[in-house]
């Protein structure tokens, strides 16, 4: 599986859009791009994958550039409940999901 | 509320005990795995069960012996651990099906503490 690799610490203001990037220049055809967060104390949260297209949810946006190498998770409103470790995540058909060290993201009030 | 369920939260046992976390998936689904977060590190993946068949341990110390009894249920044994094994034991469920591309989905975890 493709590792990644993102800032180790971002900050964002309470209401303004939050931009996580994420580089996976190792990644192959099959391989899905998923992102997790994990709040203190908690277990990780699944918020969104996708394989090449753009995808959202009523958490989040995931964008995925056209040669697959990076991607930005966007939290379009974020707020003081976004604090947390977001994890970005390549993986194929196998079990393990590599979680790495992620961002930590700090949301200002 | 995430479908999967772990008991207790909280653990604080000697090295010599012996006890047992346990988590419950609602999900439906049909593969469980347990992973060990220790602090500062990522999250090491220790066992997977797909139809309660264990396929994969990455080299875990046989002090923890892990049991599924069915696709709902996923137990992790433990026996005469050691200082170091302190760390937040957390439960994942996916449906694991060929290619499947399924995100897991974690339980809130056991915070183990050995003395």
């Amino acid at each position: 599986d493709a590792k990644t690799t993102q800032p180790p610490s971002m900050d964002c203001a309470e209401g303004r859009a939050a931009n996580l990037p994420c580089n996976h220049s190792t990644i192959s055809g099959n391989e899905y791009v998923y992102w997790y967060r994990q709040i203190h104390s908690q277990g990780p949260q699944y918020i969104i994958h996708g394989l090449k297209n753009n995808e959202t949810n009523e958490m989040a946006s995931l964008i995925i550039t056209e040669d697959r190498k990076s991607s930005t998770l966007i939290l379009p409103h974020a707020t003081l409940r976004d604090t947390a470790v977001y994890y970005c995540i390549v993986r194929s058909s196998g079990n393990q999901f590599y979680f790495g060290t992620g961002t930590s993201l700090t949301v200002i009030p | 509320e995430t479908g999967v369920t772990q008991t207790p939260r909280h653990l604080v046992m000697g090295m010599t005990n012996k006890k047992s976390l346990k988590c419950e998936q609602h999900l439906g689904h049909n593969a469980m795995y347990w992973y060990k977060q220790s602090a500062k590190k990522p999250l090491e993946l220790m066992f997977v069960y797909n139809f309660k068949e264990q396929t994969e341990n990455n080299s875990v110390p046989s002090r923890f012996s892990p049991e599924c009894p069915n696709s709902s249920h996923l137990f992790l044994h433990l026996h005469t651990l050691q200082p170091e094994d302190s760390a937040l034991y957390l439960c994942a469920s996916r449906v694991e099906q060929g290619a499947s591309n399924q995100p897991q989905h974690f339980g809130d975890g056991t915070r183990l503490s050995i003395l």
